[in-house]
């Protein structure tokens, strides 16, 4: 079956350290999207890449960092700039391009990420 | 400019009654919106969407809702809730820039009650 898998679905951080939760899709989408979610709220746009080698930041990019190098993986970095980065963080991807404008995303099962 | 209220964080019913969660959009453009489900430590899985097509939506385990342009109203519905339904609920709604333009409401816990 297709889909998308999010690993570790537990992740926990030191102060001043660096992690990456990683994002694989078999899904062919071209779009990939990283939102954060916080208890009773709804979900933050992180980044979103549309094409392999391209990304954009999304509403609460700062303490974060992606990369596109392959259409299938999108990891997300949490930096130690990101000073409140306890969430539970979230994958999506889509399609793109004409006939595709209104298509939902589909949802990994997310990674919960806590501090040491 | 867009944006999506649910307008009860918490909604409890029976088990066998019916369900109504409430979402109210507001969009300059004409909407596509969705209802999505997401069970504890889960992602979010599609219940229904509304592409400008049939204003009344049928999406899995029995839920539905219809798109009132009058009311600006996207409203999750289900004629007997099982157990099996609790979980937060969230209306979306996607702009004029596709996919990357989500817009999500704060959501709605529902609990069931035996």
């Amino acid at each position: 079956d297709g889909g998308i898998t999010q690993s570790p679905k537990y992740l926990f951080r030191k102060e001043g350290q660096n992690v990456t939760l990683s994002c694989e899709q078999n899904l062919n989408h071209d779009a990939m999207y990283w939102y954060r979610q916080d208890p009773g709220q709804g979900l933050r746009l992180i980044y979103y890449s549309q094409i392999v080698n391209d990304f954009q930041k999304g509403d609460i990019a700062e303490g974060y960092s992606v990369s596109r190098e392959k259409k299938e993986s999108f990891p997300l970095t949490v930096t130690s700039a990101q000073k409140n980065p306890t969430a539970f963080y979230l994958c999506a991807s889509s399609r793109v391009g004409r006939g595709y404008s209104n298509q939902p995303q589909h949802f990994g099962d997310g990674t919960r990420l806590s501090i040491l | 400019a867009q944006s999506v209220t649910q307008l009860d964080s918490h909604v409890s019913v029976s088990e066998g009654t019916p369900v109504l969660l409430r979402c109210n959009y507001s969009s300059s453009y004409s909407p596509s919106l969705f209802w999505y489900v997401q069970h504890p430590n889960k992602g979010l899985q599609l219940l229904l969407k509304y592409t400008s097509a049939a204003t009344l939506v049928k999406g899995i385990n029995g839920f539905e809702a219809e798109f009132k342009k009058s009311e600006t109203s996207f409203h999750l519905t289900k004629p007997s809730a099982h157990m099996s339904d609790a979980a937060e609920y969230f209306c979306v709604v996607i702009g004029w820039l596709g996919a990357r333009q989500l817009t999500f409401g704060s959501g709605t816990q529902l609990t069931v009650l035996p």
